[in-house]
This record gives C-alpha cells, sequence and structure tokens, in this order.
C-alpha cells in the first residue's frame, strides 16, 4: 500500500456520460497530480494541485477538470466519455509544490472503461 | 513520448542475467526518475537521478544519468523473477519539476 488511495478501483459506463474519480493523498502530502495512462499514448500529465490551488496543466482535455479540496483530497471529473478515454487514471502525490529526490508515490489507479 | 525514448521496449531474460534498459531524451533534462510498474497496478518509485555523472544503486538496480548525452541507464546484476515488469522512466523536461514525460517502458520477462 502506497498511501495513495483511489476510488473506484473500475468503473464502467457508456459513452456520453460523466464520472468522478478520487484521490486521497499519502499521509502529509500537499502535491496531487493526475496521470493518465492508455497504451496508444502512454502515461501523460493531466494537471497539478499543490495545497487547494492549480500549479501545472498537462495534455488535459476541456471536457475534463479536476479538483483539490480543503482535506486535500482530489477529485477527476471527466464528462462527455467518448470511447476514446477508456485508460488507467493515475493519481500521485508528493510533500512539495514540486518533485523531489524521491519523486512521486503512485496510487494503484483507476481503470476506466467507457462502452 | 517522442521526447523520452526507451530502450528495449521488451526483454526477456534467464534468470541471473544482467541488463540495460536506456532512456534518451530529445530536451534538456532536468531530473530522472525510474519506476517499476507490474501489469494493471500503480509505478513504484525506484531512484531518481538529478546531476551529470550520477550513479545509483539499490539492491542489484543501478542507474546512471549521463547529462551530455541526455540520456540514463537502468541496470539490473543476476536478475531474478521479482524483477520482473515494466520500467518506466519519467524526466523532468520543463525546469519546473512539477510535471513528468513518460518514456514508453521497457517489458522484462526474466524466466526462472
Amino acid at each position: 500500500d502506497s498511501g495513495v488511495t483511489q476510488t473506484p478501483k473500475h468503473l464502467i459506463t457508456a459513452t456520453g456520460q460523466r464520472v468522478t474519480l478520487r484521490c486521497s493523498p499519502r499521509s502529509g502530502d500537499l502535491s496531487v497530480y493526475w496521470y493518465q495512462q492508455s497504451l496508444d499514448q502512454g502515461l501523460q500529465f493531466l494537471i497539478q494541485y499543490y495545497n487547494g490551488e492549480e500549479r501545472a496543466k498537462g495534455n488535459i482535455l476541456e471536457r475534463f477538470s479536476a479538483q483539490q479540496f480543503p482535506d486535500l483530497h482530489s477529485e477527476l471529473n471527466l464528462s462527455s466519455l467518448e470511447l476514446g478515454d477508456s485508460a488507467l487514471y493515475f493519481c500521485a502525490s508528493s510533500p512539495f509544490d514540486e518533485a523531489s529526490n524521491y519523486g512521486y508515490t503512485f496510487g494503484s489507479g483507476t481503470r476506466l472503461t467507457v462502452v | 513520448s517522442q521526447e523520452l525514448e526507451q530502450s528495449p521496449q521488451s526483454l526477456i531474460v534467464q534468470e541471473g542475467k544482467n541488463l540495460t534498459i536506456n532512456c534518451t531524451s530529445s530536451k534538456t533534462l532536468y531530473g530522472l526518475y525510474w519506476y517499476k510498474q507490474k501489469y494493471g497496478e500503480g509505478l513504484i518509485f525506484l531512484m531518481m537521478l538529478q546531476k551529470g555523472g550520477e550513479e545509483k544503486s539499490h539492491e542489484k538496480i543501478t542507474a546512471k544519468l549521463d547529462e551530455k548525452k541526455q540520456q540514463s541507464s537502468l541496470h539490473i546484476t543476476a536478475s531474478q523473477p521479482s524483477h520482473a515488469g515494466t520500467y518506466l522512466c519519467g524526466a523532468d523536461i520543463s525546469g519546473s519539476a512539477r510535471q513528468l514525460t513518460f518514456g514508453s517502458g521497457t517489458q522484462l520477462t526474466v524466466l526462472p
């Protein structure tokens, strides 16, 4: 157990629907990062929050949004889902705004299947 | 990512053999991270390299960073079945250390 908790582990939904993925960072970590892993694109950075504020944005679609709450947990909202959004979504956390010598701690991921 | 190339894509070795995985960046490396991933699971942090010529070891895994060549190598000595998995290199190429660009991974199989 890495200390980063992601729920749900698996999610199957239909095209056009909206889902919310949840992440609780490791105790004491203030940064949360979201990554998408698919067979064709590999592991892609989506977005980072530090202590409630958005700090970095990657290749995140406009249909996707995220936020980090005062208790530091984060949610990734995916809307108007398409088949191509099927992927493993990872959350990672770190103590600092920037990656440290210890890298990020990754959760076990949420596997999203859009049918 | 084309910005970060890993080779080989897959590797099958006999238990006890040594092996090397390479990671080459097309951009300046501000930090290089190695992770291991079991199929369908999260990434486990192995080590991070930052300075040119830096070398770190953990158990039988050694990673080196050649800053001039913008390249890193991961070497496993006397491989064991427990080393099997996908090895991913992730690099900070933005300089902000807030996001990592990952290679496509090297899938390692160790035959007993």
